[in-house]
């Protein structure tokens, strides 16, 4: 089945302790892309990647890293996280061209 | 960004069409209309795009006026489980460039059993 795998689902975080939340797509896909979305705020992108080893922000990269080593792979990366980084992050994946994005299920982050 | 405009909540009746509108006036020659949705506790699904010809596919159809300046996605029989906020983006593709969505706010839609 072709998909977006985010892991983990839900996770609880201290304030500075380093973590990583992967996705991963099965399609081949060239651009992949991880969003945040917070009430009152909607989704906002925060980077981008249109193929191995090319990454770019988004509208709201600060406190954020991440890698595009391998096609399928895109982690998210949080060196310090802080509060404000409680979110609900999404991953997505799309093909070079005329495609649609295709949406991972989410992953809801708590730093306390 | 080219920005679109959508009401924030629209209200239909179970099996009824549903006609969900998008206002894009500022939209630029490059600009694909894209649609996606968002059921609760879930990520957003993509569900339709045009460029200028209206489109059709197993979820929905999407009227693109010749203008292009606003569009329509239209949901035939609409079921309870078409319940979502819908949002209307524009994603400008032109190749090897920037690439997102940029999400606005959606149409909460609200189906009547």
């Amino acid at each position: 089945e072709a998909q977006v795998t985010q892991n983990p689902r839900y996770l609880i975080t201290v304030t500075g302790k380093k973590l990583t939340v992967t996705c991963s797509q099965n399609m081949n896909h060239e651009y992949m892309s991880w969003y945040r979305q917070d009430p009152g705020l909607g989704l906002r992108q925060i980077y981008y990647s249109m193929n191995v080893e090319v990454t770019d922000k988004g509208d709201v990269p600060e406190g954020y890293k991440v890698s595009r080593k391998e096609k399928r792979n895109f982690p998210l990366i949080l060196e310090s996280p802080s509060p404000n980084q409680t979110s609900l992050y999404f991953c997505a994946s799309s093909a070079l061209g005329d495609y649609g994005y295709t949406f991972g299920s989410g992953t809801r982050l708590t730093v306390v | 960004d080219a920005k679109t405009t959508q009401p924030n909540s629209m209200e239909s009746n179970e099996e009824e069409p549903v006609h969900l509108p998008c206002n894009h006036s500022t939209i630029s020659g490059t600009d694909y209309i894209h649609w996606y949705r968002q059921l609760p506790s879930q990520g957003p699904e993509y569900v339709i795009h045009g460029l200028t010809s209206n489109v059709n596919n197993r979820m929905a159809s999407l009227a693109i006026a010749e203008d292009r300046k606003s569009s329509t996605l239209i949901l035939h029989r609409a079921t309870l489980r078409d319940a979502a906020v819908y949002y209307c983006i524009l994603r400008d593709f032109q190749g090897g460039g920037a690439d997102g969505l940029t999400f606005g706010k959606g149409t909460h839609l609200i189906i009547q059993p």
